[in-house]
């Protein structure tokens, strides 16, 4: 089955900098790549998704870009606020599946 | 507006006690329904996904069932818990797309401890 990974495991940045979280999958035949936010006691949420016929997209202060060639995939946060920390999760959907594979996570925490 | 509820929120069970954790959603009809497990450090598991009423695909073999007896309802059971069991539970839901899924809505998620 489809094999994502995610790092770097843990980030830690200050307010105002930028942060860059990456994925990559293993089945070519993927084609939706979604990141989910978690924050501390609450539910994930999606915060920004790409479909495998784009390479960029952005919202505000986030982007996710995709490289279909090497198989991965990023999350771009700009000018960082305390309010960013959390766990961002990345998941590939297979083509015609339904069921996302998630990576392992990815612990942000924004210092004022 | 949809709603999914998830329940009980916290529970606290001996090895080998039997588990039922319930899940509904509200506000749709023929809705993808899956469970995950969060543990730490290993991310979103996903366990069980539902594309419809009796329609069971499990992704992880372990002593956890479950089962959609209405179209609405994902139920995660187990007979005998063990200690590996313990976990963050989430049910979620997607609207059913031709061709797969899209954005998935979790529930609040239950904390399960196994002692």
């Amino acid at each position: 089955g489809e094999n994502v990974e995610q790092h770097p495991s843990t980030l830690s940045v200050q307010e105002g900098d930028s942060a860059v979280i990456k994925c990559t999958y293993s089945d070519s035949a993927s084609n939706y790549f979604p990141w989910y936010k978690q924050e501390l006691g609450k539910r994930p949420q999606l915060i920004i998704d790409i479909r495998s016929n784009v390479g960029e997209k952005k919202d505000q202060r986030i982007a996710v870009t995709l490289n279909k060639t090497a198989k991965h995939f990023s999350l771009h946060i700009t000018e960082t606020q305390p309010e960013d920390s959390a766990v961002y999760f990345c998941a590939s959907l297979y083509y015609s599946g339904y069921a996302l594979n998630f990576g392992k996570g990815t612990s942000l925490l924004v210092t004022p | 507006s949809q709603t999914i509820h998830q329940w009980p929120a916290t529970l606290v069970q001996p090895v080998g006690s039997p588990l039922s954790l319930e899940c509904t959603v509200e506000g749709t009809s023929n809705p993808n329904l899956y469970w995950y497990r969060q543990a730490a450090g290993r991310g979103l598991q996903l366990l069980f996904y539902s594309v419809g009423i009796g329609q069971i695909s499990s992704e992880v073999p372990q002593n956890l069932s479950a089962s959609r007896p209405q179209d609405r309802q994902f139920i995660l059971s187990s007979k005998k818990l063990l200690l590996s069991d313990s976990g963050f539970y989430l049910c979620a839901w997607s609207v059913s797309l031709a061709g797969g899924t899209g954005e998935l809505f979790f529930g609040e998620g239950s904390r399960l401890t196994v002692l």
